[in-house]
This record gives C-alpha cells, sequence and structure tokens, in this order.
C-alpha cells in the first residue's frame, strides 16, 4: 500500500515560533510538493522539489522554505509562524516525467498558530 | 499560467440520483491533463479520475464520467447512482509538464441525502 505520511495531523504553535512540518513518502518518487489549503481558495502550491537537494518556488512561498536531504523526506519550514499561515497543509508525490500519473497525498497537517 | 473555475460551492444530492459537478480550466499548453480528486472528510485526497486532453474520449471509472469539452474548456464530473460514500470535496485539477505540478479549482462540497 503506497504512502505519504505526514509528521502531524494536528499542530498549535505560538507566533514566532520556527515551525517543521516533515513529509514521507515510500513510493522511490522524485517530485514531491506542498499545498496549503483554505476554504474557499482550493489547495495553492508553496514549494515543489524533483530531486534531492533541489526546490522551486510555487505559486505562494513567501515565508516558508523546504528541505529535501534525502529522496524519500520532504519538509516545510515556517522560519518566524505567523497567525495568517493557520491553515492546511497537504503533502504530496509523484513519478517525475509524467504528468498524467496519479499524485499520492498525505493526510494533512492541521496548523494553528496562536 | 493555468487556471482553473469551479462555480459551485456546494451541491447536494439523493442517493440513488446522478450530480453533474462543473469545471473549467484555462490553459496555453496543448499538451495536458485534466483529473478529479475527491477529499472526504478523512482528508486523504483520492484520485477519481483523470482525462487526456489529447484523447477526445470521455474517461469513464464505474460510476463516475466525465464529459471533456476542449474547444470550450470544460471538464464536468457526473455521478451516477450517487452513494453515502460519494459525500466529500471534490476538486478538478490541471497538470502539465514534467514536474506534474497540480493546479486546483476551489472545489464543489457534495452532500449526499437519504
Amino acid at each position: 500500500d503506497v504512502k505519504v505520511t505526514q509528521s502531524s495531523r494536528y499542530l498549535v504553535k505560538r507566533t514566532g515560533e520556527k515551525v517543521f512540518l516533515e513529509c514521507v513518502q515510500d513510493m522511490d518518487h522524485e517530485n514531491m510538493f506542498w499545498y496549503r489549503q483554505d476554504p474557499g481558495l482550493g489547495l495553492r502550491l508553496i514549494y515543489f522539489s524533483y530531486d534531492v537537494k533541489m526546490k522551486e518556488k510555487g505559486d505562494i512561498p513567501e515565508g516558508y522554505s523546504v528541505s529535501r536531504e534525502k529522496k524519500e523526506r520532504f519538509s516545510l519550514i515556517l522560519e518566524s509562524a505567523s497567525t495568517n499561515q493557520t491553515s492546511m497543509y497537504l503533502c504530496a508525490s509523484s513519478l517525475w516525467g509524467a504528468p498524467g500519473t496519479e499524485a499520492f497525498f498525505g493526510q494533512g497537517t492541521r496548523l494553528t498558530v496562536v | 499560467a493555468q487556471t482553473v473555475t469551479q462555480s459551485q460551492p456546494e451541491m447536494s444530492v439523493q442517493e440513488a440520483e446522478t450530480v453533474t459537478l462543473s469545471c473549467t480550466y484555462d490553459t496555453s499548453e496543448s499538451d495536458y491533463y485534466l483529473f478529479w480528486y475527491k477529499q472526504p472528510p478523512s482528508r486523504q485526497m483520492i484520485l477519481v479520475i483523470r482525462q487526456e486532453a489529447y484523447k477526445q474520449q470521455n474517461a469513464t471509472e464505474n460510476r463516475f464520467s466525465v464529459n471533456f469539452q476542449k474547444a470550450a474548456k470544460s471538464f464536468s464530473l457526473k455521478i451516477s447512482d450517487s452513494q453515502l460514500g460519494d459525500a466529500a470535496m471534490y476538486f478538478c485539477v490541471t497538470n502539465t509538464g514534467t514536474a506534474s505540478k497540480l493546479t486546483f479549482g476551489t472545489g464543489t462540497r457534495l452532500q449526499v441525502t437519504l
């Protein structure tokens, strides 16, 4: 059974804290993605990576950074959390060079910044 | 840049009836893919159906089928014989390129009633 695993389902952090959201996939996928999901806005791409140590900005990268030290792991970092980063965060992975292929998603981390 | 528009924030259907969810998109690419993903209350994003833009034949998957109108850039999802388990948020999604970045619509929440 293929899996994308996010380290936390729920997280509460204080304003100004450094926050790490971890994502691990076991499918040997090259592509990994971080999306943010907000009501009425759908999913918006924050960052993606198509190889180890490679990263590309998505549509809303401001306030976020990422790290991909190993192929299976992709971390999203909030350097100084703010209340407007309260949201649902979804990690996904897919095969490189196959845009018609299915993307697999984690179950999401609901982050609340207080 | 790609955009995806879902104009129905919420829909309701009775069990065993048929419902159609609407989607329009815009892309400058000639080769692209279209998907419908489902997100039930468990938050696990699941692929429902996919369509290759260069194929004229509409995709079908059991009770799920699409009406793909390439010239009109329309991609609607029809669910036949609706079941309680179909209740979820449905996202219309486009994908182009080897990096497989998905562009999501804002979603349609489908309620299934007895």
